[in-house]
């Protein structure tokens, strides 16, 4: 039982590009989310999906696109990144909903240059 | 959208002090969950508090819900050094969202 999986665990991007922040889990939760950790900022949810087909926007959206085909995975995409993305990107799931206990992923950090 | 505050951002303590991190809702929170962080980790569930004044003891640390379920506060005896980390509460806006506060960072010097 591996848990949250992410990958990759660091990225360096130029501004512009895009990629995929994969994330993955192995305990059949419905409930997914995507958080980042921004010093003195504490985490901020970008967005989540209670389950697979259904997603929404958290805290702070823009610049961010979601999916969730399955229940396992929940990739997200930075479709023209920018040096205000630069942070940290946690993904975190939960049985049921956001208001229960969270399980998170290792983190993947990300330098747009 | 509901807000989540902490103070102190940081605090620095001898071993053997104690700490008292605070989180302050903008809204009338059903639970409140605090997590820790270690340095280069990710946040693990410390505990879950959900009724008004609720305290609630794990060993050194005692957590407490306020009374008009919008705050609520860490406290650590006796701080040792495998305490540091970053503290957050985390309060559900609704049954989908749940926000997270800014965070306490502890440093323990030995």
């Amino acid at each position: 039982n591996a848990g949250v999986t992410q990958t990759p665990k660091f990225q360096v991007l130029k501004t512009g590009q895009s990629m995929t922040l994969q994330c993955a889990q192995d305990m059949n939760h419905e409930y997914m989310s995507w958080y980042r950790q921004d010093p003195g900022m504490g985490l901020r949810l970008i967005h989540y999906s209670v389950g697979a087909g259904i997603t929404d926007q958290g805290e702070v959206p823009n610049g961010y696109n979601v999916s969730r085909s399955t229940t396992e995975d929940f990739p997200l995409r930075l479709l023209s990144a920018a040096p205000s993305q630069t942070s940290v990107y946690f993904c975190a799931s939960s049985l049921g909903t956001g208001q229960e206990t969270q399980y998170f992923g290792p983190g993947t950090r990300l330098l747009v240059l | 959208g509901q807000q989540v505050m902490q103070i102190p951002q940081y605090q620095h303590v001898q071993e053997g002090e104690d700490f008292t991190t605070y989180c302050n809702s903008s809204t009338t929170l059903s639970n409140i969950q605090w997590y820790k962080q270690r340095p280069g980790g990710h946040p693990v569930f410390l505990i879950q508090l959900v009724k008004s004044g609720e305290v609630k003891k794990q060993k050194r640390l005692t957590f407490q819900f306020g009374e008009a379920k919008k705050n609520s506060s860490l406290h650590i005896t006796a701080t040792q050094t495998t305490d540091v980390g970053t503290y957050f509460c985390a309060g559900p806006e609704n049954t989908d969202k749940l926000i997270f506060g800014t965070g306490t960072r502890l440093q323990v010097f030995p």
